[in-house]
């Protein structure tokens, strides 16, 4: 099946500092990517729509200035978290549609702590 | 507004034992439903996909049901192994919401030997 490789799995940074995930398809091109956010115990609440080569879409709440997304390539997208704080340590998730699939493919995660 | 719901939100079996975890949509016409095994600290892994027409799909032990007249969707586990145990989510992808995906709360499967 597709593949979607999320870098890294783990990473803890200070207060204040960015942190950037990224996202990749490995087997397939995918034009739309989106980013997801989990915490402990509850199902994954959609962050961002990231469009190749245009502005990412925002959903209601998110703060695009405080988490930046870059879909430069149609293998890449990034998720920056900015001057990161310890409210925003929490599991975010990739997600790729696959254009021969009517689903979507998941990344391994990112488990991003700040301290 | 398109809801997806679970039940139970967790539950407990022995290995060995079947269970059945379930899903229940609003109306809506959707594209696909999905279930997904997630365990935990990683990303959600594909079991099965049934379009609207569908009524069962098979993965190995997982077999998945739907019956649109009650909007309802059922994930059977047969013969659980301890590595059963994750979350395991309904997803839809409802038509009228484009792209998105509504996403049901989960159910967090334990197994013991």
């Amino acid at each position: 099946g597709a593949v979607v490789s999320q870098h890294p799995s783990r990473v803890i940074c200070k207060s204040g500092t960015s942190v950037k995930i990224e996202c990749r398809s490995l087997d397939f091109q995918a034009t739309t990517m989106f980013w997801y956010r989990q915490f402990p115990k509850k199902s994954l609440m959609l962050m961002a729509t990231s469009n190749e080569g245009s502005k990412a879409t925002y959903e209601q709440g998110v703060e695009k200035d405080k988490f930046l997304i870059n879909h430069a390539s149609l293998t890449l997208s990034t998720l920056t978290v900015t001057s990161a704080h310890p409210e925003d340590s929490s599991f975010y998730i990739c997600s790729a549609r696959v254009p021969t699939d009517t689903g979507a493919f998941f990344g391994q995660g990112t488990r991003l702590t700040v301290v | 507004k398109n809801q997806v719901e679970q039940s139970p939100q967790s539950l407990i079996i022995l290995e060995g034992k079947n269970c059945t975890l379930q899903c229940n949509y609003t109306v809506s016409p959707f594209s696909n439903l999905r279930w997904y095994k997630q365990d935990t600290g990683r990303g959600p892994v594909s079991l099965t996909i049934m379009t609207f027409s569908e009524n069962t799909k098979s993965n190995g032990r997982y077999t998945a049901t739907l019956d649109a007249d009650t909007k309802q969707s059922s994930l059977h586990i047969t013969a659980s192994q301890l590595s059963d145990s994750a979350s395991y989510i309904c997803v839809v992808r409802f038509k009228a919401a484009g792209n998105k995906l509504t996403f049901g709360g989960g159910t967090r499967v334990l197994v013991k030997p």
